[in-house]
């Protein structure tokens, strides 16, 4: 089973910031790792796919890098309605697996 | 547009039965493998199951223990999750996804919470 460890926990930071999100896996499984945002009371939505596609849809300040065992998420420009959890996940091999989240609040 | 569905969640005993459904419409359904995904605040997400697009293959996570089974008819666009020996640590969210091995989840239903609990 790959494991995925997402830091940091929560990240503090104020609207027009930069947030950097990672993602690190317990070992390599190729570029099938997506990000998705969850906010309260909804299920969460797909962002980037493969690493770094961007989902229909989803504006470009969100972009996602990385591979083999270190995935970033990164927003340019924080909007008021980002904050929320984010979690990576990968479904190159089963089981498919989930990081445990990152925090997203406004600082 | 893509919807999922859920349906039938509630409480049940330890130990009870609870069949999921989850109603597809928006897309050519039976050309995707489809999954089931649960959420709870102690342990996050954690995908359950998966299935071919016609049925044939199933996955499961080794953590379920063959209690569950998932299941489809293409016929009627929907997707199945038998849930017997329910634990309370069964306890959860339980999400209905396109998407699984190789394709991300690029589609959730709303959930359908399962309580277990005497």
């Amino acid at each position: 089973e790959i494991f995925l460890t997402q830091s940091p926990g929560t990240l503090s930071l104020s609207p027009g910031e930069r947030a950097t999100l990672s993602c690190r896996a317990s070992q390599s499984f190729g570029n099938y790792l997506a990000w998705y945002q969850q906010k309260p009371g909804q299920a969460p939505r797909l962002l980037i796919y493969d690493a770094s596609g961007r989902a229909t849809g989803i504006p470009d300040r969100f972009s996602g890098s990385g591979s083999e065992t270190h995935f970033t998420l990164t927003i340019s420009r924080l909007e008021p309605e980002d904050f929320a959890v984010y979690y990576c996940q990968q479904y190159g091999t089963s089981p498919l697996t989930f990081g445990q989240g990152t925090r997203l609040e406004i600082k | 547009q893509v919807q999922l569905v859920e349906s039938g969640g509630g409480l049940v005993k330890p130990g009870g039965s609870l069949r999921l459904s989850c109603a597809a419409s928006g897309f050519a359904f039976s050309d995707h493998y489809m999954s089931w995904i649960r959420q709870t605040p102690g342990k996050g997400l954690e995908w359950i199951s998966y299935i071919s697009n016609s049925g044939t293959y199933t996955k499961y996570a080794a953590s379920l223990k063959g209690r569950f089974t998932i299941s489809r008819d293409n016929s009627k666009n929907s997707l199945y999750l038998q849930m017997d020996s329910l634990r309370p640590e069964d306890t959860a969210v339980y999400y209905c996804a396109k998407g699984s091995i190789a394709a991300p989840i690029d589609s959730w239903g709303q959930g359908t919470l399962v309580t277990v609990s005497s």
